[in-house]
């Protein structure tokens, strides 16, 4: 099946620090979502972006499709911008989403 | 709409029991997913459904979990004779699958603790 790594595994920033994570897919794909998943474990939908660049307030993605990768960009963190961030695929001829390893973001005050 | 619900959200069991968990979709989505985190790992693929039908299983779905959907609506997701590597995060998802397009919107779970 399609292998989805994130990297870093772990950041640790400081309060108003600006931050990428980069997600790296091994197949095509027609859907990919990035969440937060909360400290109670529900997974926030971010961005669904299969390709091109969105953004939403302090934060925006890219996804190059043909070369197998997006970008989660924040800017400015907050401390409340503190959790697990996945990325999430669907490959062709597929219907599931496959989740990425994740990326745990600490934001220190 | 309030988004995907499920209950309960949190479920302690013994060892041996069996367990039902039930999600509620976002109204008019016709796919329901169904997946398994444990502590430190993402989320893990178990089932899903196109309306009323059971599309696929995961292997991780071993002949001890069982779910439904019937009428294409609510779903529940049993465990029979729980074992304590049962102990998970519960997940369920709904989208509305339009072509290619398919946004999935995640509840807000149900931990399981198997003691």
């Amino acid at each position: 099946g399609i292998q989805v790594e994130q990297s870093p595994p772990d950041l640790i920033l400081q309060e108003g620090a600006n931050s990428t994570l980069r997600c790296n897919f091994s197949d095509s794909v027609n859907n990919l979502q990035w969440f937060h998943q909360n400290p109670w474990g529900q997974l926030i939908n971010l961005f669904y972006i299969p390709s091109g660049t969105k953004q939403n307030g302090r934060l925006s993605a890219t996804t190059v499709a043909t070369e197998r990768y997006s970008l989660l960009y924040i800017s400015s963190s907050q401390t409340t911008d503190s959790g697990v961030y996945f990325c999430a695929v669907i490959n062709f001829g597929n219907e599931k989403l496959t989740f990425g390893t994740g990326t745990r973001l600490t934001i220190i005050p | 709409d309030t988004g995907v619900s499920q209950d309960p959200r949190h479920k302690i069991t013994k060892r041996g029991q069996n367990v039902t968990f039930r999600c509620d979709p976002i109204s008019e989505h016709n796919r329901l997913y169904w997946y398994r985190q444990t502590l430190g790992q993402g989320p893990e693929f178990l089932t899903y459904f196109q309306n009323e039908a059971q599309l696929e299983k995961s292997r991780l779905l071993s002949d001890r979990f069982s779910a439904e959907r019937p009428k294409g609506s609510f779903s529940t997701l049993e465990i029979q004779r729980t074992e304590q590597g049962d102990s998970a995060m519960y997940l369920c998802a709904s989208s509305l699958a339009q072509g290619a397009r398919a946004e999935a919107f995640f509840g807000q779970g149900t931990r399981l603790t198997v003691v």
